[in-house]
């Protein structure tokens, strides 16, 4: 079936140790995003891929970078974990020109020690 | 920035009964969508209403959309324990980026 696909589904790691969280899809979307969820809180976009072009969110913090290598593959690197960014991070994917509907992956719970 | 603003935060039910939740929001919109997101997993997406239209349904859901008063409401009808969830709306207004609420909390009882 086609999917998005989020690894690892929990990340455990240190403060200021950097961590890379990958997304996957099937759906050869052309959009992929990135958002932060913390505990009862709306997902926070923090940045987006429309094809190769990368879109940053103006309060999305420096800490965090993506790269998408590939129309399958997105990462969110998190240079120097902090204990705020402990979150759900999801990925969801969008195919252009259709009405906007998101495809989201499983999410990676990041806790942060 | 947040757009959408969901009512009531939390709600508690007993299966067969109806839920009803309401997102309103600030600026024009071009469609609003419905998205459901059980514990600790992704959000899934149940419906769009665009702007132009007024009423939809998918199976137990109806969703109306009041443009005058920029608010929608999602009812679900029959409900069941396995609707337990958290339902946010987003909205699309310009480009690629959806704007989410914070959610209601939907507890179905047996």
């Amino acid at each position: 079936d086609a999917m998005v696909i989020q690894n690892p589904r929990y990340q455990v790691t240190q403060f200021g140790k950097p961590v890379t969280l990958s997304c996957s899809q099937t759906l050869n979307h052309n959009v992929m995003y990135w958002y932060q969820q913390k505990s009862s809180q709306a997902p926070k976009l923090l940045f987006h891929y429309y094809d190769k072009d990368f879109n940053n969110e103006a309060d999305t913090p420096d800490n965090f970078q993506s790269r998408r290598p590939n129309t399958s593959f997105c990462f969110l690197d998190i240079r120097s974990p902090g204990l705020g960014d402990a979150a759900m991070y999801l990925c969801a994917t969008e195919s252009s020109g259709t009405n906007n509907e998101q495809f989201f992956g499983p999410g990676t719970r990041l806790t942060v020690l | 920035s947040q757009q959408g603003e969901e009512d009531p935060q939390a709600l508690s039910i007993q299966e067969g009964e109806n839920a009803t939740m309401n997102c309103s929001y600030k600026t024009s919109i071009n469609n609003l969508q419905w998205y459901r997101q059980n514990s600790g997993r992704g959000l899934v997406h149940l419906i769009l209403i665009r702007s132009n239209e007024r009423e939809k349904h998918s199976g137990r859901l109806r969703v109306t959309l009041d443009t005058s008063k920029k608010s929608s409401s999602l009812l679900i009808t029959a409900s069941r324990a396995a609707d337990t969830a958290s339902y946010f709306c987003a909205t699309d207004v310009v480009g690629y980026a959806l704007n989410f609420g914070k959610g209601t909390s939907l507890l179905v009882t047996p």
